[in-house]
Parts: structure tokens; C-alpha cells; sequence
């Protein structure tokens, strides 16, 4: 596709269940994000790719949250046993190879999760 | 520690008149700025951006101003739209990675 696609576009789910996020980036970009944003909040960095390496995870909020780049392209972000706080939108977001010189970012759609 | 501040929850104004959105930042390492417009149930768009070591950067109708010395930029947006009406979202980058930091976002009206 022509932008950045993440699914599902709407997850359910109880608390302590594990839930998988996907984001398909951009083609030929080799840079990926993953931000969310919870209610009453900005956009809150989670964790960078570069290729299927990720030299920034400063952003995960604790070790229940997991990120992985596969074929330098689609990204899961996994997070285990939620909890309603990880209720937010997540947002995926692509560039072109980050450096000295800033690349715009695309973001997709987003994934609005609810844990109940 | 919210390295970067966007006070005005909300603003609203008429229909061709001027927007002005503001955003505070506290890191003097940021290094490049951007505007984002977000509508609901889409992800942000790319507005416009500036880099340090400019002090404005204007497109159409949009302009963005960055005052280093206060750590203090804002969008101006002439003439207002109906069709901008939307949350702005400022952020800044800094460092290799280009990760961006975002403020709380100012929901703008624009009135008819």
C-alpha cells in the first residue's frame, strides 16, 4: 500500500491476556516507531527500529511490552498479561534511514486498545 | 518531566482570521521542530517543521516561528478554515534516532 497500515484498528480485551499489534511500514523504509497515546495524553514514544535491529527501547514502560522487525519490514508489538493502563492508541509510524538529518515520519491509522 | 508543553488545551476562532498555537519546550537539545494535525480516528499528518537554526519557516498559509532563546515556538495559521479544525500536535527531535517528543496537543475550531 501507499502509507503505513496497522491492524487490528480496534482490539478488546481482558486484563491479562497477551495481545499482538501490527504495523506494515512504508515500503523501503527503513526506519520504524511505535508510539502510543492514552487518553488526556500526547504521543509517547515507545521503541525505534533501524532495520530489524532496535538500538532505542527506552520508551517500553515495563518488560511486559516487546517489540520485533522481521525482513527489515513488518513490526509486532506484543505486550503480555495487559492491564487497563496499557488501554491507548497505538501508533506505528515509518522514515526513511534516521540520522543526522531528519527524515519525516508517516504514521499509520493507529490501534485503539481497550483492556478491560 | 514533560520536555515539551502545548498549554492551550483548546482554541477556537473564526473563519478567516488568525490561529496562533503555542508550544514550550525545556530540552536545548532538540534540534529540529514539527507541527503535526491529527484528526479523529486518523494518525498524525506532517504539517510543517523547522530546524534550530532557523527562526521561521513559512508554507502557505502555515508559518511556524522558533524563538531559542525563550525555548518557544508557534504555528500560525492565516487565514483560518473550516477545514483546519483538528488537534496540533508539537514536537521535537534530537540525536540519531529522529524519535520524536510530543506535547498534549491544542484542539483548534475553526468557526463558519
Amino acid at each position: 500500500g501507499a502509507g503505513v497500515s496497522q491492524s487490528p484498528s480496534n482490539k478488546v480485551t481482558e486484563k491479562g491476556k497477551d495481545v499482538e499489534l501490527r504495523c506494515d511500514p512504508i515500503s523501503g523504509h527503513t526506519a520504524l516507531y511505535w508510539y502510543r497515546q492514552s487518553l488526556g495524553q500526547g504521543l509517547e514514544f515507545l521503541i525505534y527500529f533501524q532495520g530489524n535491529s532496535a538500538p532505542d527501547k527506552s520508551g517500553l514502560p515495563s518488560d511486559r511490552f516487546s517489540a520485533e522487525r522481521t525482513g527489515g519490514s513488518v513490526s509486532t508489538l506484543t505486550i503480555q498479561r495487559t492491564q487497563q493502563e496499557d488501554s491507548a492508541v497505538y501508533l506505528c509510524a515509518s522514515s526513511r534511514l534516521a540520522g543526522v538529518f531528519y527524515n519525516e515520519q508517516f504514521f499509520g491509522p493507529g490501534t485503539r486498545l481497550t483492556v478491560l | 518531566d514533560q520536555q515539551v508543553k502545548q498549554n492551550s488545551p483548546s482554541l477556537s476562532v473564526q473563519e478567516g482570521r488568525i490561529s496562533i498555537l503555542n508550544c514550550d519546550y525545556t530540552n536545548s537539545m532538540f534540534d529540529y521542530f514539527l507541527w503535526y494535525k491529527k484528526y479523529p480516528a486518523e494518525g498524525p499528518t506532517f504539517l510543517i517543521s523547522i530546524s534550530s537554526i532557523k527562526d521561521k519557516n513559512e508554507d502557505g498559509r502555515f508559518t511556524v516561528f522558533l524563538n531559542k532563546s525563550a525555548k518557544h515556538l508557534s504555528l500560525h495559521i492565516v487565514p483560518s478554515q473550516p477545514g483546519d479544525s483538528a488537534v496540533y500536535f508539537c514536537a521535537a527531535s534530537a540525536g540519531a534516532t529522529n524519535k520524536l517528543i510530543f506535547g498534549t496537543g491544542t484542539l483548534l475550531a475553526v468557526q463558519p
